[in-house]
């Protein structure tokens, strides 16, 4: 079993919808955890980073995590055509060897205009 | 305000040959590290450097893959004798000495025939 886990989609939804995209890990040593959106034959790039539990908001796009479930969430409010893309969760540890990303297999997401 | 730069982006090898992928990080980014992202999955941690020590290796695969970065900036990943199953895309990402937020280049695609 993977450390962390991730349906691979992909998701279709209609232009306006709101997405909810989730991981599941199995480490409790992770501590942050980050969204990261990768479009086709390009590198990751960083949406969302947060610390521990809780909610983080920026624009469109909401983080949750939920440490004693081990469950972590992305919303994307009023999705967009330029949503279509692929979504990483990725999660590390602390302290000095802690440092490397830990990801799931990604979520294609497709909206529809 | 320059991102990651990875070079070459795209990278044929015939089996057997030798490749050298390039990283240059983020200016000032004290941590380095390289992922390999075979086709529809996440990306997976291969090594970690903070300067020019590396401190994590645990995942280079083989003996034959080889990272160094000799100055602190500037880092090289090299493959001997690639085979075919060597062929993904190859990551580079930098982050600042207390950044826990790790920023992509955009990967070079390495494809073994």
């Amino acid at each position: 079993q993977k450390e962390v886990e991730q349906d691979p989609g992909p998701l279709s939804v209609p232009e306006g919808a709101i997405v909810s995209l989730n991981c599941t890990y199995s480490n409790s040593a992770f501590q942050y955890f980050m969204w990261y959106r990768q479009y086709s034959r390009k590198g990751p790039e960083l949406l969302m980073y947060t610390y521990s539990s809780g909610n983080k908001e920026d624009g469109r796009f909401t983080a949750q995590v939920d440490k004693s479930s081990k469950y972590i969430s992305l919303f994307i409010r009023d999705s967009q055509p330029s949503d279509s893309a692929t979504y990483l969760c990725a999660m590390k540890g602390s302290g000095e060897y802690g440092n490397k990303l830990v990801f799931g297999a990604g979520t294609i997401l497709r909206v529809k205009s | 305000g320059a991102g990651v730069s990875q070079s070459p982006r795209y990278k044929v090898a015939k089996r057997g040959q030798d490749v050298a992928l390039r990283c240059d990080p983020i200016s000032g980014h004290v941590s380095l590290f390289w992922y390999q992202q075979a086709l529809g999955q996440g990306p997976e941690f291969l090594t970690y450097f903070q300067n020019e020590a590396q401190l994590d290796k645990s995942g280079l695969p083989s003996d034959r893959f080889f990272a160094e970065r000799p100055e602190g900036s500037v880092s090289t990943l090299k493959i001997q004798r690639t085979q075919q199953e060597d062929s993904a895309v190859y990551l580079c990402a930098s982050s600042s000495v207390r950044g826990h937020e790790q920023f992509f280049g955009p990967g070079t695609r390495l494809t073994v025939l």
